[in-house]
């Protein structure tokens, strides 16, 4: 198993570009989830999922959008990037959710994005 | 607003010695989790704590939980090098995990 993947693993873009950032699991995991991570700062939760075809903001969601098409696949995608983006990303899945026995995320490798 | 405070946000050992991470948390959760962090890596899951009094140990590395104060902790016993990394404790309410800001621990010969 390949666990949880996101590609790519780099991007530089201009202000005003938009990208997509894509996260794949293969643990038929039913919650998905985006976190932006800042230097000497934990993870804020951008999105997230709780099955195909759903989507919730989270904490910090302003200037992103996310869609579940298909239950192992999770996008982020930014359609005016700013320099405040700037940041690394990680996606992550985990079990069913709170009435799930542990609940524990599994996280991607991280995007790294920068916004000149 | 879950908030969530670790302490300290960096921490200098000696191998061989004994530390403790705290994190405090605002609000009543379902669950905790604790994570490690190597530079430039991804976050890998160490515990998961469901309950209050729980305890797990893996190695050199216990945590604990008081739901009554709102406290975990996750104590280090005889340090070694290769446990220097960034620590996180993340707690879930809701449906959502709510991060600390990490604890960055490095251990010295």
């Amino acid at each position: 198993n390949a666990g949880v993947t996101q590609t790519p693993k780099f991007r530089v873009l201009k202000t005003g570009q938009s990208m997509t950032l894509l996260c794949a699991q293969d643990m038929n995991h039913e919650y998905m989830y985006w976190y932006r991570q800042d230097p000497g700062m934990g993870l804020r939760l951008i999105h997230y999922s709780v099955g195909e075809g759903t989507t919730a903001k989270g904490e910090v969601p302003d200037g992103y959008n996310v869609s579940r098409l298909k239950k192992q696949n999770f996008l982020l995608g930014l359609e005016s990037a700013a320099p405040s983006q700037t940041s690394v990303y990680f996606c992550a899945s985990s079990y069913s959710g709170p009435s799930g026995v542990y609940n524990e995320q599994f996280f991607g490798p991280g995007t790294r994005l920068t916004v000149l | 607003e879950l908030k969530v405070e670790q302490n300290p946000l960096f921490l200098s050992m000696q191998e061989g010695k004994n530390y403790t991470i705290y994190c405090n948390y605002s609000t009543t959760s379902d669950r905790l989790y604790w994570y490690r962090q190597d530079p430039g890596k991804s976050l890998e899951s160490l515990f998961v704590l469901l309950s209050n009094g729980a305890v797990k140990q893996e190695g050199r590395l216990m945590a604990s939980l008081d739901t009554k104060a709102r406290l975990s902790t996750l104590h280090i016993t005889a340090a070694v090098h290769d446990l220097s990394a960034t620590y996180f404790c993340a707690v879930l309410n809701a449906g959502k995990s709510t991060f600390g800001d990490g604890t960055t621990l490095t251990v010295k010969p």
